[in-house]
């Protein structure tokens, strides 16, 4: 069975500061990757999708990379800005249509 | 462009009342459907997805049923609830091409089991 864990459960630093977010699995057979934020008490939204053929997306301040062979993704954020400060989950999408999610990265970006 | 309705958006039932919460998606035809339940701290749940019209997958044995009684309708419902079903209900939808799978979610509904 798939296995989405996402180090470290919460991260904490000052504005303007470069972070990485990570996320690994158990499985490599994946379609694709997909990282979504959430706010709280709010729905996810995604951010970024990389397909299994790919290494990495970029938008904007973001970029994630994709690593099947060794079940890795990071997700880069460049210039941390307060209004970043969310839940980051990153999930995989393995046969039947079937994703996995990981627990999540709270983060929280001091002004 | 797609949009993702839930509602309600908050709910607050008795243990032992019947539940039924609605997902509806505009913009799209033939979505994968997915309900999640989210608990307070912890990560997204999946417990049923459907591939089409009164096509149900349950994930997990649990107190909950969905339907599909329309292409971009689906439907969460328990005929008593529990307090353990309290949490974060979200509906999210996908179409797949080829290798091409991504995710949207709803803004969910909170349920309270008292």
């Amino acid at each position: 069975k798939q296995e989405v864990t996402q180090i470290p459960a919460a991260l904490s630093v000052p504005e303007g500061e470069n972070l990485v977010l990570n996320c690994s699995f158990t499985d490599s057979a994946i379609y694709n990757l997909q990282w979504f934020r959430q706010d709280p008490g709010k729905g996810l939204t995604s951010l970024l999708l990389i397909q299994s053929s790919q290494r990495e997306q970029t938008s904007g301040r973001l970029n994630a990379s994709l690593d099947k062979s060794s079940g890795r993704s990071t997700l880069y954020i460049a210039a941390s800005q307060p209004g970043d400060s969310a839940t980051y989950l990153c999930a995989v999408v393995a046969g039947f249509n079937k994703f996995y999610f990981g627990s999540g990265t709270k983060l929280n970006v001091k002004p | 462009s797609q949009t993702i309705h839930q509602w309600p958006a908050t709910l607050v039932q008795p243990v032992g009342s019947p539940l039924s919460l609605e997902c509806t998606v505009e913009g799209t035809s033939n979505p994968n459907l997915y309900w999640y339940r989210q608990a307070a701290g912890r990560g997204l749940q999946l417990l049923f997805y459907s591939v089409g019209i009164g096509q149900i997958s349950s994930e997990v044995p649990q107190n909950l049923s969905a339907s599909r009684p329309q292409d971009r309708q689906f439907i969460l419902s328990s005929k008593k609830l529990l307090l353990s079903d309290s949490g974060f209900y979200l509906c999210a939808w996908s179409v797949q091409a080829g290798s091409y799978n991504e995710q949207f979610f709803g803004p969910g509904t909170r349920l309270t089991v008292l």
